[in-house]
């Protein structure tokens, strides 16, 4: 079955940091953009950052630009998420999603996410 | 930044009517456009891309239109599963990959 599985929230103070991962299964990985995507509780949806399939190319949100940082093994299948300098606005639930073929954005596979807290 | 505008807010629907929901792009993001239904506690579930194709699995009951600045989606008989909140999203025009702020549909 074609999934994404996230891990490594938590809690963390702020300023502090996280690294979130999303393990893929049953597609070709190195084949296809990836990004994160996450929900802040009683919000809607915010694209934070993308990375296309080779990883030689990255994109941030202004929100998060200089504090982030996408990267990806695709000798692993994993994605990762650095959070570094985390606010409590960054309080949220962190998704993976998978682009569709010949897309960057159109996000057809998504993991379950994991819960990132800012919190003193 | 295109910004991504839906309405109305919260849509209150009695199983079996239609439901229609709209989005509106700040600029043309031609057909790039794509819906998103996300209910508690799950992740999001991708319904329509190319602002009329529907994703894999996806019931004929649900159908996009639109291009340029102006998107529905079409919930023709909607469903006890069909409640649930849902997103708008361009990837025209990138980064940001930008989505609406969603549409709550509740039963009435």
């Amino acid at each position: 079955e074609v999934q994404l599985l996230e891990s490594g929230g938590g809690l963390v103070q702020p300023g502090g940091s996280l690294r979130l991962s999303c393990v893929a299964s049953d597609f070709t990985f190195s084949s296809y953009a990836m990004s994160w995507v996450r929900r802040a509780p009683g919000e809607g949806l915010e694209w934070v950052s993308g990375i296309s399939a080779a990883g030689g190319n990255t994109y941030y949100a202004d929100s998060v630009r200089g504090r982030f940082t996408i990267s990806r093994d695709n000798s692993k299948n994993t994605l990762y998420l650095q959070l570094n300098s985390l606010r409590v606005e960054d309080t949220a639930i962190f998704y993976c999603a998978k682009a569709m073929a010949g897309t960057l954005g159109a996000f057809d596979i998504w993991g379950q996410g994991t819960m990132v807290t800012v919190s003193a | 930044e295109i910004v991504m505008t839906q309405s109305p807010a919260t849509l209150s629907v009695s199983p079996g009517e239609r439901a229609t929901l709209s989005c509106r792009a700040s600029q043309s993001v031609s057909r790039d456009l794509a819906w998103y239904q996300q209910k508690p506690g799950q992740a999001p579930r991708l319904l329509i891309y190319g602002a009329s194709t529907r994703a894999t699995g996806i019931p004929a009951r649900f159908s996009g239109s639109g291009s340029g600045t102006e998107f529905t989606l079409t919930i023709s008989s909607l469903q006890s599963a069909d409640f649930a909140v849902y997103y708008c999203q361009q990837y025209n025009n990138w980064p940001p990959w930008t989505f609406g702020h969603g549409t709550k549909v509740e039963i009435k």
